[in-house]
């Protein structure tokens, strides 16, 4: 049973471009959430979805970002008109059932805006 | 709203030392408690979970337990290794709520 998928596992981006993170939970979990780590900080969480779903994007900045969960394939973050401030590792986690007892987590995107 | 705080880093110790890394919680009602590892490059791992009062989770020698009095949930292990060295998170999630909040994250490096 795979884990939780993240890629790309680097992505490197120019300021005001756009960049798409891609999440394929556990197989049987219906709920994503997707956290931002900053250099040495703590994980934020950003948005919590189930399928086709938004529950909780109160983490989210309200501008650039969005998210989807769609029926068939993965969980896609996008942030649109990348700045240097975006710059982080986005981690997606995903569980069966909520609440949940533990979340699953993938290995991260490593996103660079130069 | 609920939320961990976790001791500052980096943390820093000899092999076979003993190791605490506090964590508190602020919360509304009974929370369940988490900590998770991050090694390097990687993501993180549950390494062990509390769900109720006096509870003891336990992993690979760690273990905190669960207190409501001091709302705490310290991090323990008796005699840490080298193969210990990453980062630690408190985490946990509100009383009927579906998010996971953690710390800041604590950085245990161990030296032969």
């Amino acid at each position: 049973n795979a884990g939780v998928m993240q890629n790309p596992r680097h992505l490197v981006r120019r300021r005001g471009q756009e960049a798409r993170l891609r999440c394929s939970p556990m197989k049987g979990h219906s709920h994503v959430y997707w956290y931002r780590q900053l250099p040495e900080e703590g994980l934020k969480f950003m948005v919590y979805l189930q399928k086709e779903n938004i529950i909780d994007e109160s983490g989210m900045p309200k501008e650039r970002f969005s998210a989807e969960f769609p029926k068939e394939g993965p969980s896609i973050l996008r942030i649109q008109q990348v700045v240097r401030g975006d710059s982080a590792a986005y981690f997606c986690a995903s569980s069966p059932r909520a609440p949940p007892e533990k979340l699953f987590f993938g290995s991260g995107t490593q996103l660079s805006v130069l | 709203g609920d939320s961990v705080t976790q001791m500052e880093g980096p943390v820093t110790l000899s092999e076979e030392a003993f190791l605490t890394i506090n964590c508190t919680y602020t919360a509304t009602g009974y929370p369940s408690l988490f900590w998770y590892v991050q090694y390097p490059g990687e993501g993180l791992q549950l390494l062990l979970k509390a769900t109720k009062a006096d509870d003891k989770g336990s992993n690979k020698g760690f273990e905190a337990t669960y207190r409501k009095e001091t709302t705490s949930f310290h991090l323990e292990k008796g005699s840490v290794q080298v193969s210990d060295s990453a980062v630690y998170f408190c985490a946990l999630i509100p009383y009927n709520n579906n998010d996971m909040r953690f710390g800041a994250g604590t950085r245990l490096t161990v030296k032969p």
